[in-house]
């Protein structure tokens, strides 16, 4: 199975800071990585695939990069309603996993 | 407007059965993988097993933590997915949430873009 680690597991962040959030693979997956932004008590929603690629709707605050084994989540600009858990997911393989999670809260 | 509406969660013993549901409008589920995802209290998610699209012949994947105990299904009338979950232990207790699963080019690149409200399943005596 392939492990992935978040880091940090909790950050706490104000209003208007850029902030970066890592996802490492146990093996190389390429670029097929996908990042999730979880309100409390709501379902995933899909920020960012392929690596780097926006879903549509998603603000442009939000940007993802990295291959391979090591990836990264960046909000540049901090806004109230990015307080979340942000996971990370791989597909390259079954089965399918996801990294442990980053809560960012308000500072 | 693609819609996923998850529900059959409740309270069961341990060595229990239960039957979720993830009714679906907006979009035709035997086009696509489907996925259930799990999420424990306080935990992170846990992919639990997926039902392939009709192109792949409708083959079902398990975690292994659930394989032999867990079933995925699909109706394609109703256009629905099950998840039939049978000897169900305590560490099973988790909000569960159907995905849909789409893919940038081909089979690569692919995310779930849809996710199902959850359903709650708890596991206790």
């Amino acid at each position: 199975d392939i492990q992935l680690t978040q880091s940090p597991s909790f950050l706490s962040a104000s209003v208007g800071d850029r902030v970066t959030i890592t996802c490492r693979t146990s093996q190389d997956i390429n670029n097929d990585l996908v990042w999730y932004q979880q309100r409390p008590g709501k379902a995933p929603k899909l920020l960012i695939y392929a690596a780097s690629i926006l879903q549509s709707g998603v603000p442009s605050r939000f940007s993802g990069s990295g291959s391979g084994t090591e990836f990264t989540l960046t909000l540049s600009s901090l806004q109230p309603e990015d307080f979340a858990i942000y996971h990370c997911q791989q597909f390259k393989s079954l089965p399918l996993t996801f990294g442990g999670g980053t809560k960012v809260e308000i500072k | 407007e693609v819609q996923l509406v998850d529900s059959g969660g409740g309270l069961v013993q341990p060595g229990g059965s239960l039957r979720l549901s993830c009714a679906a409008s907006g979009t035709t589920l035997r086009d696509h993988h489907m996925d259930w995802v799990r999420q424990a209290p306080g935990k992170g998610l846990e992919w639990v097993g997926r039902i392939r699209d009709t192109a792949e012949g409708s083959i079902t994947d398990y975690a292994a933590s659930v394989k032999g105990r867990f079933t995925v299904s699909r109706d394609d009338a109703k256009n629905s997915l099950y998840l039939q979950m049978n000897s169900l232990k305590t560490e099973d207790t988790a909000v569960y949430y159907c995905a849909r699963r789409s893919c940038r080019s081909g089979i690569t690149n692919c995310f779930s873009d849809y996710w199902g409200q959850g359903t709650l399943v708890t596991v206790s005596s």
